[in-house]
């Protein structure tokens, strides 16, 4: 299994709204990250996650919150958001050990909306 | 700013001519990925060329990197309609432990 897949694809949700995205890969990854990418832009890291511990974290705003229950599951907590955080929000995973030695396996994306 | 810069920024041409795409970058490299997206989709990892390397091939695919010009070129022979897509470059710095990417090459294959 190579895939990565990610819910919900598509979500609306008010500024005092709380909801979470979902990522899960099932290829004995442990790294896993979470990419913001507005239209026409490269996609921006948010976090990485390796062998479970958050190992980087890109100064995102505190409204972001990611969690790593396991090695196949990723979650980010969403709360309080803005209209500016409306984007693809992008998850990934790569083998473990450094991040960027390995190619990165992306899941299709969530598409938020932020009303 | 960002560390690689794609040229050019969109590109279009015929099915069956080759496509060439250039990234260039700022500070030393471990590597450098290609990556492909299709219209509001996640991405797809192409090929990674190590610091060490000078070019990789994968099928229609070729990669040269020119670690002294800090540059990289990704061609695409023989051009197919499912081709189209963006291209995004993405380096990994030297004692990070992350990909940052390009802006992107937005390329269209006209039947």
């Amino acid at each position: 299994d190579t895939e990565v897949t990610q819910t919900p694809k598509h979500l609306v949700m008010g500024m005092t709204n709380k909801k979470s995205l979902k990522c899960e890969q099932h290829m004995g990854h442990r790294a896993m990250y979470w990419y913001k990418q507005k239209a026409k832009k490269p996609p921006e890291l948010m976090f990485v996650y390796s062998y479970e511990k958050l190992s980087i974290n890109e100064s995102v705003p505190s409204r972001f919150s990611p969690e790593c229950p396991n090695s196949s599951l990723l979650n980010l907590h969403l709360h309080a958001l803005q209209p500016e955080d409306s984007a693809l929000y992008l998850c990934a995973s790569s083998q473990a050990g450094l991040a960027a030695y390995n190619e990165q396996f992306f899941g299709p994306g969530t598409r938020l909306t932020v009303l | 700013s960002q560390q690689g810069e794609e040229d050019p920024q969109a590109l279009s041409i015929q099915e069956g001519e080759n496509a060439t795409m250039n990234c260039s970058y700022k500070t030393s490299i471990n590597n450098l990925q290609w990556y492909r997206q299709n219209s509001g989709r996640g991405l797809v990892h192409l090929i990674l060329i190590r610091s060490n390397e000078r070019e990789k091939h994968s099928g229609r695919l070729r990669v040269t990197l020119d670690t002294s010009k800090k540059s990289s070129s990704l061609l695409i022979t023989a051009s197919r309609a499912a081709d189209t897509a963006s291209y995004f470059c993405a380096t990994n710095l030297m004692g990070a432990q992350k990909l940052v990417f390009g802006q992107g090459t937005r390329l269209t294959i006209n039947p």
